[in-house]
């Protein structure tokens, strides 16, 4: 079992509909971090979580550290939503700045 | 408009050849780390470094790849001999860590390497 399990793998979207992709660990975290990549490859950095709710613009990252989940929801999406979204934890269990990555969810909203 | 640069964005080579990749972190960054992404593993943490320091190399293969820093603002990986596996794209990116705080990473553009 994977440390980061990302649900689901591939979603498809209409214009305008509400996303929600989900994260699920099983360390002990000191943070979460949310990251795009876009069809072009580069990585943006979205959220770095530890506890609570995050909000940028149509974006919303939210974490629950005792049941190990965050979900990222995307609201009004847009076709240029569209990209791999990423969930990666940085362990308790090993020292320093070390991310642990999921495998990613590829997300197509069409107009 | 800071951000980390990686150079080159593109590399093909030959199996057996040395390829060094190079990265220049976000100036007054002090935490660098380089990453591969590949279509079976997805992202992998290769190796990072704080003030300049390796601090965890442990994913990297020791005998072909190595990790330097020979100043504040380059960052290099190099594989030598390169082999067709070594194909990927690797990733730079670089973070202000704080003491006892938690530090967003900004990533470069990344190289894409295909050895043949």
């Amino acid at each position: 079992k994977n440390e980061v399990e990302q649900s689901p793998q591939n979603l498809t979207a209409q214009e305008g509909e509400f996303i929600t992709i989900n994260c699920s660990y099983s360390v002990g975290i000191s943070a979460l971090h949310w990251l795009q990549q876009h069809p072009g490859g580069g990585i943006v950095s979205l959220f770095m979580l530890s506890s609570g709710k995050k909000k940028h613009g149509r974006l919303i990252a939210t974490i629950n550290i005792q049941e190990k989940h965050s979900s990222l929801h995307i609201t009004a999406s847009h076709p240029r939503d569209s990209a791999v979204y990423i969930c990666a934890v940085r362990s308790r269990e090993t020292s320093g700045s070390r991310l642990t990555f999921g495998e990613g969810t590829q997300l197509t909203v069409n107009p | 408009d800071a951000r980390v640069t990686q150079t080159p964005r593109h590399k093909v080579t030959e199996m057996g050849q040395e390829v060094t990749m190079r990265c220049q972190p976000i100036l007054g960054h002090n935490t660098v780390f380089w990453y591969r992404q590949t279509m079976m593993q997805g992202l992998e943490l290769l190796a990072y470094f704080r003030n300049r320091a390796p601090l965890d190399d442990s994913g990297m293969p020791k005998d072909r790849f190595s990790a330097e820093m020979p100043d504040a603002t380059l960052a290099t990986l190099k594989i030598q001999p390169s082999e067709p596996r070594d194909s990927a794209v690797y990733f730079c990116a670089s973070g202000l860590r704080l003491a006892g705080g938690n530090n967003e990473q900004f990533f470069g553009p990344g190289t894409r390497l295909t050895v043949l």
